[in-house]
């Protein structure tokens, strides 16, 4: 089936440093992936949508200076988080969709998560 | 803005017992209502549901959409331990399957 590996799972950093998390798609191309938002006990929170060689769509709220997003092949993403703040620390998680599969497989393939921790 | 609401938002049952999960939703352009597993990271697949009273089964889980009420349900028979983890309900919209919003999850503890 359908993998997305996602890297760095764990990182912690300074505050005013920037990190940045690779989201692959392993045996699929991706013309789109989805980078969400997990704060402890709260649910998945869309931020934006990577495309494929164009600008992420950013969710409202959503700040795209601070959250850079580069979708530069069919099977990567990165989200860059610029100048990190403590209150940037959560678990940020990617989802990719295989293009070439049918709508009855529809469905999104997640990543395991990147945990930040801004100190 | 859309929304997806879950209940309850933890329940702790014994081995054996049958759960039943909740979800409602509002999303505008719906197109489609699934259900996942998240146990500690990545939220595993669980059903899609589309269509109104067709009941979706794998296993000992089940799940069914009411598109008038804009409800699902996920049942769960005859729970074994493996079956703790949050349990994420997302409806998706605003014309495309994937955009999804997620509920805030029902975190399913097993009392051995």
């Amino acid at each position: 089936g359908a993998v997305v590996s996602q890297h760095p799972s764990r990182v912690i950093c300074k505050s005013g440093t920037s990190v940045k998390i690779e989201c692959r798609s392993l045996d699929f191309q991706a013309t789109t992936m989805f980078w969400y938002r997990q704060f402890p006990k709260q649910s998945l929170m869309l931020m934006a949508t990577s495309n494929e060689g164009s600008k992420a769509t950013y969710e409202q709220g959503v700040e795209k200076d601070k959250f850079l997003i580069n979708h530069a092949s069919l099977t990567l993403s990165t989200l860059t988080v610029t100048s990190a703040h403590p209150e940037d620390s959560s678990f940020y998680i990617c989802s990719a969709r295989d293009q070439l599969a049918d709508s009855g497989a529809n469905v999104l393939t997640f990543g395991a998560g990147s945990r930040l921790t801004v100190l | 803005e859309d929304k997806v609401v879950q209940s309850p938002l933890s329940l702790v049952v014994h081995e054996g017992d049958t759960v039943t999960l909740n979800c409602s939703y509002e999303v505008t352009n719906f197109r489609s209502l699934l259900w996942y597993k998240q146990e500690k990271k990545a939220p595993t697949f669980l059903f899609m549901l589309t269509s109104s009273g067709i009941e979706k089964k794998s296993g000992r889980l089940s799940s069914i959409l009411d598109k008038k009420e804009l409800f699902s349900i996920l049942n769960i028979t005859a729970t074994q331990t493996g079956d703790s983890a949050v349990y994420l309900c997302a409806g998706s919209g605003g014309g495309s399957n994937y955009k999804l919003t997620f509920g805030k999850g029902t975190l399913l503890t097993m009392n051995p």
